[in-house]
């Protein structure tokens, strides 16, 4: 069974300061993964998509980098701004045809001004 | 979260009582799904669809049921609600294989 893991749960941060945010896996064979924000009380909103075959995909100031390998993903925030304060989610997807996503638990993030 | 729609947005049951929840999408996507989203556990899986007329179980499916009769809508019913579906539900679509997920804004569902 997929284990997704996120560490650390919470993080604070100054504005303007670089987040890393973090996603392990137990079991390399995936499809792609996926990152998700979610502000309190609210939907997810999906952020950034990395098929297994790429190493890296860029959207702004993100960037999320996985490494099958080493079952792990890192999402880079540059430049954090008090609006980038939410929780982020990481979902990895098994298979074509298999759809179940195993989302990780999430980090919660503060950007303080 | 445009295209998929859930209703209602908020719920209080009482235990025993049963009801639906709705998910309806406009995006004319083959898969839809359902999780929920408890404190410190992540989402988990209740049931999914791959298209009309075609259901499955997920991770956690015990106490509910669904159906797919339309592309566009995926209904989650509670049999007999229980205090521990007091959670978030949320509905998830995606189209073909190589594109992620679109979730909808979510049900808070507490059942007293």
């Amino acid at each position: 069974k997929q284990e997704v893991t996120q560490i650390p749960a919470a993080l604070s941060v100054p504005e303007g300061e670089n987040l890393v945010l973090n996603c392990s896996f137990t079991d390399s064979a995936i499809y792609n993964l996926q990152w998700f924000r979610q502000d309190p009380g609210k939907g997810l909103t999906s952020l950034l998509l990395i098929q297994s075959s790429q190493r890296e995909q860029t959207s702004g100031r993100l960037n999320a980098s996985l490494d099958k390998s080493s079952g792990r993903s890192t999402l880079y925030i540059a430049a954090s701004q008090p609006g980038d304060s939410a929780t982020y989610l990481c979902a990895v997807r098994p298979g074509f045809n298999d759809y179940k996503l195993s989302f990780g638990a999430g980090t919660t993030v503060t950007v303080r001004a | 979260n445009a295209g998929v729609t859930q209703t209602p947005k908020f719920q209080v049951l009482k235990t025993g009582q049963s009801m639906t929840l709705q998910c309806a999408q406009d995006m004319n996507h083959e898969y839809m799904s359902w999780y929920r989203q408890d404190p410190g556990m992540g989402l988990r899986l209740i049931h999914y669809s791959v298209g009309a007329g075609i259901t499955d179980q997920g991770e956690v499916p015990n106490g509910y049921n669904v159906s797919r009769s339309t592309t566009e809508d995926f209904p989650l019913r509670l049999l007999s609600a229980a205090p521990s579906q007091t959670s978030v539900y949320f509905c998830a679509v995606q189209d073909k294989p190589n594109y992620g997920y679109t979730f909808g804004s979510g049900t808070r569902l507490t059942v007293v």
